[in-house]
């Protein structure tokens, strides 16, 4: 079975300083995909950054990165420049051949000014 | 495009009630699902399409029912609600669940209590 782990509830963050939030992942699968979702209080699901397993290269959106460790199995999220606006609920989400996207249980980062 | 739209909103029912979420979008997307979202659990899949004619169960499918007859709806249908089914209920698309995997869109949420 897929799974998706977040270990950290909570987050807090001075603005313009960097966060780190982690994700790890189980699948067999060999080709799979791995995002990250901010919900902010509007609860609008957003799309922050994607990553094909298959590539080996961190994938980078502006101040969004990742650091991806195939074989530890680890998905962690960059925030660099922090900033009011990034304070959500982060979730981290992984899709496989099985047609199921499975998402763990969030992050919540807070900002502080 | 409106993307993928939800509703009700807010819906408030008694134990025992049935009632239908209603989903549409308008991207053309074969992939469309259904999740609730509850603290501290993130998103569970209930339930997922493929495209008209085909639907799956997720995670979480007891109690609820779906159909895909077009490409653009699928509603969520709760045959008798439960407390337990108080929750709030994302619908999400995306181009496809297959072999081309793209980002999922989702709609803005409908928060259901059942009392």
């Amino acid at each position: 079975a897929q799974t998706v782990t977040q270990s950290q509830p909570e987050m807090s963050v001075q603005e313009a300083e960097t966060v780190t939030l982690s994700c790890t992942y189980d699948t067999s699968e060999s080709d799979y995909y791995l995002f990250w979702y901010k919900q902010p209080p509007s609860r609008q699901m957003i799309l922050v950054i994607r990553q094909e397993a298959y590539k080996q290269q961190n994938a980078t959106e502006n101040r969004f990165s990742v650091n991806f460790q195939k074989a530890a199995k680890s998905f962690s999220l960059k925030i660099s420049d922090s900033q009011l606006g990034d304070a959500a609920m982060y979730f981290c989400a992984a899709y496989s051949g099985t047609y199921k996207y499975i998402f763990g249980t969030g992050t919540r980062l807070k900002v502080l000014a | 495009n409106a993307g993928v739209t939800q509703t009700p909103k807010f819906q408030v029912l008694k134990t025992g009630q049935s009632m239908t979420l209603q989903c549409a979008q308008d991207m053309n997307h074969e992939y469309m699902s259904w999740y609730r979202q509850d603290p501290g659990m993130g998103l569970r899949l209930i339930h997922y399409s493929v495209g008209a004619g085909i639907t799956d169960q997720g995670e979480v499918p007891n109690g609820y029912n779906v159909s895909r007859s077009t490409t653009e709806d699928f509603p969520l249908r709760l045959l008798s609600a439960a407390p337990s089914q108080t929750s709030v209920y994302f619908c999400a698309s995306s181009r496809s669940g297959g072999s081309v995997v793209g980002e999922q869109f989702f709609g803005p949420g409908t928060r259901l209590t059942v009392l």
